[in-house]
């Protein structure tokens, strides 16, 4: 079955530098375009990044541009988020999710890890 | 940015109840929207896509309608199980906002 398993979360200062690692299973992660949403604590969810299945298209939200950068290993099932210059504002769950069209939604997601920024 | 706005933000009903949720977007986005259903601690369950149609596995209590702005998810009769928060997302132009959700609680 599909499972999507984030990690690479925790405590982190402002400033500083975080990745995020997305191990997909079950299906052929290569032929999916896959996306990086997040959920601040009590708020909504907020699309974050997306890369295309190949890796020729690659899309940030504003809040995130010039900071976060996603990327993939195909060889390795993996799905990434490098998360630079964090904010306070950046503390939120994060979710890694699949796209079946590229149309795009979101049909599985993983668990979810939890990054905090906080001095 | 193509905002989202959802109706009503909290809803109390009862097992058995019609339910109904509406979704609004700030511009036309064709029936480019989806809707997600979200428990607390749990990975978000995608519902409906392209505004009606149904995603395999998902009961058919639940359906959606609409196009243009205005969009809306019912379920026909609320089962305890279907007590989380709701979403609705355009799929329309990046950046694919997300609603501020509908948080359903039993009564």
């Amino acid at each position: 079955q599909v499972q999507l398993v984030e990690s690479g979360g925790g405590v982190v200062q402002p400033g500083r530098s975080l990745r995020l690692s997305c191990v997909a299973s079950g299906f052929t992660f290569s032929s999916y375009t896959m996306h990086w949403v997040r959920q601040a604590p009590g708020k909504g969810l907020e699309w974050v990044a997306l890369l295309s299945y190949d890796g020729s298209n690659k899309y940030n939200a504003d809040s995130v541009k010039g900071r976060f950068t996603i990327s993939r290993d195909s060889s390795h099932n993996t799905l990434y988020l490098q998360m630079n210059s964090l904010r306070t504002e950046d503390t939120a769950v994060y979710y890694c999710a699949r796209d079946p069209s590229g149309y795009p939604l979101f049909d599985y997601w993983g668990q979810g890890t939890l990054v905090t920024v906080s001095s | 940015d193509i905002q989202m706005t959802q109706s009503p933000s909290s809803l109390s009903a009862s097992v058995g109840d019609r339910v109904t949720i509406t979704c609004r977007a700030s511009q036309s986005i064709s029936s480019y929207l989806n809707w997600y259903q979200h428990k607390p601690g749990k990975a978000p369950k995608l519902l409906i896509y392209v505004a009606s149609s149904l995603q395999s596995g998902v009961p058919s209590r639940f359906s959606g309608s609409g196009s243009g702005t205005d969009f809306t998810l019912t379920i026909s009769s609320l089962q305890p199980e279907d007590f989380a928060t709701y979403y609705c997302q355009q799929s329309y132009s990046a950046p694919y906002t997300f609603g501020q959700g509908t948080k359903l609680e039993i009564k």
